[in-house]
């Protein structure tokens, strides 16, 4: 069975602080990473992938992700942030050669000034 | 580009109506569309997939006659809540996708769908 697990439901941070939020999958076959972020009210909107390669992906709005195979993980980071990085954050895995994605439950960024 | 139109953005009626939500790509080809719902302070869950000109494929526990979904053209797919109740109050959100599996999905801005 497949699973994406985000272990913080909310992370507090103050702006220019560095930041990680946590994804770890299981998952029996190949899979493709994805790291969204949704502002309220709104749809997700790709942050960042991984399909294969390197596995330091860089995103939009100065994030990255580092894909881990042996930790099945797939963390968010970004050095300092920003009070407009306040919204949800979602990972998804999407599973080779299967018309599927699955969702994490979401990380809530709170960035304070 | 990768844009994704979802209309209406809002909407609410009374108990019973039917409601239709479209979903469009407005500068790429989608061959596949997902639907998504969105309950409060959880995560998306997939309602089903649909490719264009074929049935759509839903999920275990999602009623195909209860949420019709149509995928005419390349750009355009249909979700009708039919004889909508309270509980079908909720955030649909749908994505559009170009290519194959290791593709990402394109999101729509999601319909808030209120059943008084």
């Amino acid at each position: 069975a497949q699973s994406v697990t985000q272990l913080d439901s909310q992370v507090p941070v103050f702006e220019e602080a560095p930041v990680e939020l946590r994804c770890n999958y299981s998952s029996s076959v190949s899979v493709y990473l994805f790291w969204y972020v949704q502002y309220p009210n709104q749809g997700l909107q790709l942050l960042l992938k991984y399909l294969s390669g390197s596995t330091l992906v860089k995103g939009i709005n100065g994030f990255e992700a580092e894909f881990n195979k042996s930790q099945t993980s797939f963390h968010l980071r970004k050095p300092s942030v920003h009070i407009s990085d306040t919204a949800e954050y979602f990972c998804a895995v999407g599973l080779y050669n299967f018309n599927k994605f699955y969702f994490g439950s979401g990380t809530k960024l709170n960035v304070k000034p | 580009g990768a844009v994704v139109s979802q209309h209406p953005s809002w909407v609410i009626c009374k108990s019973g109506t039917s409601v239709k939500i479209e979903c469009r790509s407005l500068d790429f080809q989608a061959t596949t569309m997902f639907w998504y719902r969105q309950f409060p302070k959880q995560s998306l869950m997939l309602m089903a997939t649909s490719n264009e000109g074929s049935k759509a494929t839903y999920e275990q526990g999602v009623e195909k006659d209860k949420f019709l979904i149509n995928h005419a053209s390349l750009t355009l797919s249909t979700l009708t809540v039919t004889s909508a109740h309270p509980e079908d109050s909720s955030f649909y959100i749908c994505s559009a996708r170009s290519g194959g599996d290791n593709q990402p999905q394109h999101f729509g801005d999601g319909t808030r769908l209120s059943i008084l």
